[in-house]
């Protein structure tokens, strides 16, 4: 089974709002709302920010969100911030006859 | 506050086994699915494994499933990874991992700060 396939590097200015996507196929993504994202600041674990699609965790800025289409996931971050500089990386759950989880390649997010 | 300990890391010559452990706090251990999740030097994360709340389910990713082992202990609130075979190509930060529960499936709300296992002769 494949990554999901994310673009490996965005960028946008502060202030402005950027999207990431993350493409699965019909067996993943496209078969259950099990999509999570996650952001990771370098030497750092990483950090839950979206579940279930578009769910945030309690206390997660309302700057991020998520949705849902078919095959493809994807995270939102308006009101970009210098500390949203990270890469983030979109999961799904995937059951092919067995419980599996799938990341995404990871996209890097530069905040110019 | 959830805190979740990884230790065992280490260097082992390719073939060789190692054993990591996780000691978490903070919340009920025995009512929460655990995760292993890793990340080679330089890349991005590959989910490894899961064990549920009671040890009863295990699954793996096809690239540890016959070497790698996760198991669990409720009393003592440890969860390990027995490593067995082990390829340069399982050299990584090994994170543990509490899933959120209530059905949120593949939600991994928590995560250790790592421990690094290095696969080399």
């Amino acid at each position: 089974q494949s990554a999901l396939t994310q673009p490996a590097s965005v960028s946008g200015s502060p202030g402005q709002s950027i999207t990431i996507s993350c493409t699965g196929t019909s067996t993943d993504i496209g078969g259950y709302n099990y999509v999570s994202w996650y952001q990771q600041h370098p030497g750092k674990a990483p950090k839950l920010i979206l579940y279930d699609a578009s769910k945030r965790p309690s206390g997660l800025s309302n700057r991020f969100s998520g949705s849902k289409s078919g095959n493809t996931a994807s995270l939102t971050i308006s009101g970009l911030q210098a500390e949203d500089e990270a890469d983030y990386y979109c999961t799904s759950y995937i059951n092919s006859g067995t419980f599996r989880v799938l990341f995404g390649g990871g996209t890097k997010l530069t905040v110019l | 506050q959830v805190q979740l300990v990884e230790s065992g890391g280490g260097v082992v010559q390719p073939g060789r086994s190692l054993r990591l452990s996780c000691a978490a706090s903070g919340f009920t251990f025995s009512n929460y699915g655990m995760h292993w999740v890793r990340q080679a030097p330089g890349k991005g994360l590959e989910w490894v494994a899961v064990i549920s709340f009671d040890g009863s389910n295990k699954y793996y990713a096809d690239s540890v499933k016959g070497r790698f082992t996760i198991s669990r202990d409720n009393s003592k609130n440890t969860l390990s990874l027995q490593m067995n075979s082990l390829r340069a190509e399982d050299t990584a930060v090994y994170y543990c991992v509490k899933e959120s529960g209530d059905n949120h499936i593949a939600a991994l709300d928590y995560w250790g700060q790592g421990t690094l296992v290095t696969v080399s002769s």
